[in-house]
């Protein structure tokens, strides 16, 4: 699985759009994009994935460049309830290792 | 649709003992992973077990085990506790048609 590269921390303003960058330049062609998030002390909580295209759902929106080397998630209207750490995370879809990478993340804190 | 479930939620044990934690996947999903996240520290995989078989598992000792159920459950057994083993024991299972992985509350492990 190709490394990501995401800033440690980010600060946003309530109500405001966060944008959490990620740096994957190594990715290769089949390798998809998968964000979490975890909330102080819980469990992982999957946002969104994509290949190539941007998506959008509920919860957020990806950008992924067209070279893809890197993408942005964008929570669009942040409340205090986002604040914790976002993983990056590429993978091969079906993978034989099965497990995802998670590296540091970022640490989002919402203020008011 | 209920999420992966894990039980017991906190659970205290003294050095040398054994631990048994259980977790539940999503209905219809057949493959569980479990991770361990020490305070402070990333999600490092352990077990990937899928169809009742063990298909990969993490850089840990072997008195890390587990099994899976013919009801797609999950069992990790730690023999031998360490002080080190003192972590957040998270459970994931897997949208086969995304191959997205979603985990549960975890099992907070203390050993004194």
């Amino acid at each position: 699985d190709a490394k990501t590269t995401q800033p440690t921390s980010m600060d946003c303003a309530e109500g405001r759009a966060a944008n959490l960058p990620c740096n994957h330049s190594t990715i290769s062609g089949n390798e998809y994009v998968y964000w979490y998030r975890q909330i102080h002390s819980q469990g992982p909580q999957y946002i969104i994935h994509g290949l190539k295209n941007n998506e959008t759902n509920e919860m957020a929106s990806l950008i992924i460049t067209e070279d893809r080397k890197s993408s942005t998630l964008i929570l669009p209207h942040a409340t205090l309830r986002d604040t914790a750490v976002y993983y990056c995370i590429s993978s091969y879809r079906g993978s034989t290792l099965g497990r995802l990478y998670f590296g540091r993340g970022t640490q989002l804190t919402v203020w008011p | 649709e209920a999420g992966v479930t894990q039980s017991p939620t906190h659970l205290i044990k003294t050095r040398g003992q054994q631990a048994t934690l259980r977790c539940s996947p999503i209905s219809g999903h057949t493959s569980v992973y479990w991770y361990q996240q020490a305070l402070g520290l990333g999600l490092q995989f352990l077990l990937w077990y899928d169809e009742g078989e063990e298909r990969n598992r993490g850089n840990f000792p072997p008195r890390f085990s587990g099994r899976q159920f013919p009801n797609y459950s999950s069992e990790l057994n730690v023999n031998a506790l360490e002080l080190e083993d003192s972590a957040l024991y998270l459970c994931a299972s897997r949208k086969v048609d995304t191959d997205t992985q979603y985990f549960g509350p975890g099992t907070r492990l203390t050993v004194l």
